[in-house]
């Protein structure tokens, strides 16, 4: 089955700077990947997505880089601020389980210090 | 609503009773997702629904949890004479068709079993 990890449980920043976080998947046949961002009693927010035909997507403020070879996924956060402060989750799919639904990771938590 | 709406959003209940949590997804929208999120850790998948194919149950822990979907819109997970360690928040979410991208999360019904 799919397993999903991340390196990081907490990464702390200062405001301004650029925020990486990481995520290591086990399946090869993972075939759609995405970054969710969870504030203090909410659910999870859709942040970016991204097809394994695609090594890189940009969206506001943020990027998501795809290893396939090292089956690895990255986010990366542009000029961090206060309202980054969450958990960030990786989500990923594998398409020769046939099934849609999506196999979280734990989470890394993102502390933006002002 | 314009929102993946669940209730209650806090439930404290005593070992060995039954709960149902309820979640309303967004109108038109045919996939609708149950997950589990224990205290600082990832989002465990326990089942989903498509439209009206039979769901995918494979998520799910024990015989004592069981969800069914209403008319293709409203959801309602049961869990059976509940035990500590069913202690989590219960997050819905739901999309259109199959597309997994456009997962909308509710705030999540946090059970507490006592």
């Amino acid at each position: 089955g799919e397993s999903v990890g991340l390196h990081l449980p907490t990464l702390s920043v200062q405001e301004g700077d650029n925020s990486i976080i990481n995520c290591a998947y086990s399946n090869s046949a993972s075939d759609y990947f995405i970054w969710y961002k969870q504030e203090s009693g909410k659910g999870p927010q859709f942040i970016i997505d991204i097809r394994s035909n695609m090594d890189k997507r940009q969206g506001q403020r943020v990027t998501v880089l795809l290893n396939k070879t090292v089956k690895h996924l990255s986010l990366q956060i542009a000029a961090t601020q206060p309202g980054d402060s969450a958990v960030y989750f990786c989500a990923v799919r594998g398409m020769d389980t046939g099934r849609r639904a999506l196999t979280f990771g734990s989470g890394t938590r993102l502390q933006v210090q002002p | 609503g314009a929102g993946v709406s669940q209730s209650p959003s806090n439930k404290v209940t005593e070992k060995g009773k039954d709960v149902e949590l309820r979640c309303d997804p967004i109108s038109g929208h045919t996939a609708l997702y149950w997950y589990r999120q224990s205290l600082g850790q990832g989002l465990e998948f326990l089942i989903y629904f498509q439209g009206n194919s039979a769901p995918d149950k494979s998520g799910l822990p024990s015989d004592r949890f069981s969800a069914e979907r209403t008319g293709g819109s409203v959801s309602t997970l049961t869990i059976q004479r509940t035990q500590q360690e069913d202690s989590a928040v219960y997050l819905c979410a739901s999309s259109p068709a199959d597309r997994v991208g456009g997962y909308t999360f509710g705030s999540g019904t946090r059970l507490t079993v006592v």
